[in-house]
Formats: C-alpha cells, structure tokens, sequence
C-alpha cells in the first residue's frame, strides 16, 4: 500500500531566510511524486513533479524538490522564502497506473507556510 | 487562471434547498474530478469521470449526485445537505485518468456553507 506523510502541519519562517517542506513516502516501487500549493481561497496549482528522471526538480517560484530512494523522502526546499509563499502545500502520491486507479491518489495531509516579515 | 472554472465560487444553502455546483474545463481533457476539502482534513476524493462515464464513487452520501453531460462540463447537484458538509468543493481535470505522470487541473472550489 502507498501512503505519504507530511512531517509538519504548519512551518512559519522569516522572509529571506530558508524554506523545508518535509514529505516522506511509502510505495512498493519507486514511485512519481508531486508537489501542490494552495493559496488562500484558491485551487490547488501544480508546483513541481518527480516522474523518475533528474533526482533534484526545479518547480515554479524557485522551488525545488530532492527524491531520495534511500530515505523515501521527498522534501520540498527554497532558499529564500516570500511573503508570497505563504500557502498550503501537499505531497502527492499518484496512483501506479492503470485505468482505475484515479482514486488511489493519495494527498498528504498538508503543511501550512507561514511567511514573518 | 489554470483553464478550470468552477461556479458559484461561494454558496450558502439550506438543509432542505436543491443546488447544483457547476465545473467547465476546456483543456480538452478527457478526466474530470469532484474533491473536498474540509478545515484540518486530508483532501477526499469524492468522484472521477473519465470518458464521460463516472468510473469512481468514494462512497459518497447519495444527497450528492454527480452528473458530465459531456467531457467539458461536470455538475454536483446537492439536495437535503447537512452541516458536516460545508467545505470547500474543488474540480480538477487531467489527459487520462490515471494520473501517474499526468497534473490535475484544478478549479478554484465553491465555498459551502450549508445552514
């Protein structure tokens, strides 16, 4: 069985200084892995996505995420955090396939950004 | 703008009233979901349309009955609500239903308050 955790339920940071969302992953296989961000009021928007090429993904808004195998982890980092990143963000963890399997897409639970002057 | 619109973007709603929430995408995308997101709890999958044909039902109460006339429109009609059910709906839409490599479009969610 798949599932995903996100490490954090709220991360509050100053502005300018480094950003971690951690995501750790439990799949059978190596997996594809998302990242969403959901600001205030808003749908959810594609940040970044790991579909088993380059380890290290570079997303929108200078983010950037790391698959691990090793640690099953797939941390989502920026090195100098905006006002505008605050938001919630969602590890995802697409289905292995198949026609049916929509509905196994797992979202992790979440971790609200907050951004302090 | 992530080509997903979704209408009402806030509803309020009577136990006993008929409403129907409406989702339009013209991605041609042939994959469309209803979501919701309720405060402190993980998104839950309510519903997935692929082809026109509903291929997922999370078993979902029957007061929310789902309906794609075609693959550009999704409707959720909502009768005899309660008040667990305030959220916020979300549809997405994706080129398959599998998902495995594939981004989900969303809306940007109906506001629900049932009263």
């Amino acid at each position: 069985a798949q599932s995903v955790t996100q490490l954090d339920s709220h991360v509050s940071v100053s502005e300018g200084t480094p950003v971690l969302l951690r995501c750790n992953y439990s799949s059978s296989y190596s997996p594809s892995l998302f990242w969403y961000v959901q600001h205030p009021n808003k749908g959810l928007q594609l940040l970044l996505k790991y579909t088993s090429a380059a380890t290290l993904v570079k997303g929108i808004n200078g983010f950037e995420a790391e698959f691990k195998k090793s640690e099953t982890s797939f941390h989502l980092t920026k090195p100098s955090a905006h006002m505008s990143d605050a938001a919630e963000y969602f590890c995802v963890v697409p289905p292995g396939g198949g026609y049916s399997s929509a509905s196994k897409i797992i979202f992790g639970s979440g971790t609200r950004l907050s951004i302090r002057p | 703008e992530t080509g997903v619109t979704q209408t009402p973007r806030h509803l309020v709603m009577g136990m006993t009233n008929k409403k129907s929430l409406k989702c339009e995408q013209h991605l041609g995308h042939n994959a469309m979901y209803w979501y919701k997101q309720s405060a402190k709890k993980p998104l839950e999958l309510m519903f997935v349309y692929s082809l026109e044909e509903r291929v997922e039902n999370n078993s979902v109460p029957s007061r929310f009955s789902p309906e794609c006339p075609n693959s550009s429109h999704l409707f959720l009609h909502l009768h005899t609500l309660q008040p667990e059910d305030s959220a916020l709906y979300l549809c997405a839409s994706s080129q398959g239903s599998s998902l495995m490599n594939t981004e989900a479009f969303f809306g940007q969610g109906t506001r629900l308050t049932v009263v």
